[in-house]
């Protein structure tokens, strides 16, 4: 089964710096989606950003870019210039490149945006 | 881009009781999700489904849940005889294909007491 790692219970940046979101997967499949999935408060889940994994050049979203390492199952997401309104709950998604397939989440990463 | 709408945005019910949550897409979608999140965990999947029938479906899923199309619209999640641990926050995703990109919906807070 697929599992999903976000080692990062919490982390925190000040307003305008640039933080690091780092998640790990394991799979034994060679074709498959990544995501960063935001959740603030309101506990709605919003997509930040899609990476597919047949392409090496890694998926930019504004300020949102990830770091898409296949070989190490690695997918960390960074965010620049960072704002009051990026503070929530991230999350890293992996999803299976066959019909109906579930989202596998992380735990989460809790991100605080200090002014 | 408008995704889906989940009705109701908080339901309260006693244990024991059975439960209808629904999601309405916005636009003819094919694939739909539930998935729950129990506060502060992480969000897990619960059914796919896809043709009005179910594609794949978690070890969660169990016959205390079920789900159907039954207008051709709206996407129910049934949970009967609800216990306590039911308690999370029950989301709907569509999708326009397998592998495809998976938006939610606000979600249904499900409270049991």
């Amino acid at each position: 089964a697929q599992t999903v790692t976000q080692s990062q219970p919490e982390m925190s940046v000040q307003e305008a710096e640039t933080v690091t979101l780092s998640c790990t997967y394991d799979t034994s499949e060679s074709d498959y989606y990544l995501f960063w999935y935001k959740q603030p408060p309101s506990r709605q889940m919003i997509l930040v950003i899609r990476q597919e994994a047949y392409k090496q050049q890694n998926a930019t979203e504004n300020r949102f870019s990830v770091n898409f390492q296949k070989a190490a199952k690695s997918f960390s997401l960074k965010i620049s210039d960072s704002q009051l309104g990026d503070a929530a709950m991230y999350f890293c998604a992996y999803l299976e490149e066959t019909s109906g397939s579930r989202l596998t989440f992380g735990e989460g990463t809790q991100l605080t945006v200090n002014p | 881009e408008p995704e889906v709408t989940q009705t109701p945005s908080h339901q309260v019910t006693q244990m024991g009781q059975e439960v209808i949550l629904r999601c309405v897409p916005i636009s003819n979608h094919l694939y739909f999700y539930w998935y729950r999140q129990i506060l502060g965990q992480k969000v897990e999947f619960l059914v796919s489904f896809y043709n009005n029938e179910i594609s794949e479906k978690s070890e969660i899923f169990d016959d205390q849940f079920s789900v159907e199309r039954p207008d051709g619209s709206n996407f129910t999640l049934k949970i009967r005889s609800t216990k306590l641990e039911d308690s999370a926050m029950y989301f709907c995703a569509r999708g326009t294909s397998g592998g495809d990109t998976q938006y939610f919906g606000p979600g249904t807070r499900l409270t049991v007491l």
